[in-house]
């Protein structure tokens, strides 16, 4: 079945700890992006990526770095996790063309002790 | 004022019913228009995606957009306990590049 995959699904973490979120998409997406998902607060944009070997920030862009080595995949790393981190980070992809909605990945939960 | 400010909620309402949910924005630029459903601990899909103006139909669920009152809307008729989720306004500007503005979300139980 087409669509995006991430891994893991859930995670702990200890603070100051490195992760990687990995998220893959086999739709041959051009655009890919990654949001943070909170109580209150809504779909975030951390980073996106408008094309393999493009990134850019989005709105809450520090402490997460991506990266966009091909097509399919679009791994999210926090390089020293800390808790203001918990959250349920979605990826998200789209063809990139005028108006094109994104699809969505079912998420990783991520709780930083 | 945020760029588009949707009814916090929660919404609860008894199978059957009819469901309006809606959003407003400010950015006059934004011409294309989406609702995403989300059910729990899963991802947004897409529901409905509308350009510019006007309504769009599809089974039970209505889109409706009005550019001259920046105002969106959902319609669900014969709302089903299946219904129950969070529901996601959410629009962007004509560029290639521009990126998509969501709503906080509104989630709705349908009471069967």
């Amino acid at each position: 079945i087409a669509g995006i995959t991430q891994a893991p699904t859930s995670q702990i973490l200890a603070a100051g700890r490195r992760m990687t979120l990995r998220c893959t998409q086999d739709m041959r997406h051009n655009a890919m992006y990654w949001y943070r998902q909170d109580l209150g607060l809504g779909l975030r944009l951390i980073h996106y990526s408008n094309t393999a070997g493009t990134t850019g920030k989005g709105e809450v862009p520090d402490g997460y770095s991506v990266s966009r080595a091909n097509t399919d995949d679009f791994p999210l790393t926090l390089a020293s996790a800390v808790p203001s981190q918990t959250s349920v980070y979605f990826c998200a992809s789209s063809d990139g063309n005028r108006g094109s909605p994104l699809h969505f990945g079912n998420g990783t939960r991520l709780t930083v002790t | 004022q945020k760029e588009v400010e949707q009814d916090p909620g929660p919404l609860s309402v008894p199978e059957g019913a009819i469901v309006s949910l809606n959003c407003t924005y400010s950015n006059s630029a934004f011409q294309y228009f989406m609702w995403y459903r989300q059910y729990s601990r899963k991802g947004p899909e897409l529901l409905m995606y509308t350009y510019s103006s006007g309504n769009k139909e599809d089974g039970r669920f209505t889109a409706q957009v009005d550019k001259s009152s920046k105002y969106i809307s959902l319609f669900i008729r014969d709302s089903q306990p299946s219904d129950s989720a969070t529901y996601l306004c959410a629009m962007r500007g004509p560029g290639a590049n521009s990126k998509l503005t969501f709503g906080k979300g509104i989630t709705l139980s349908v009471r069967p």
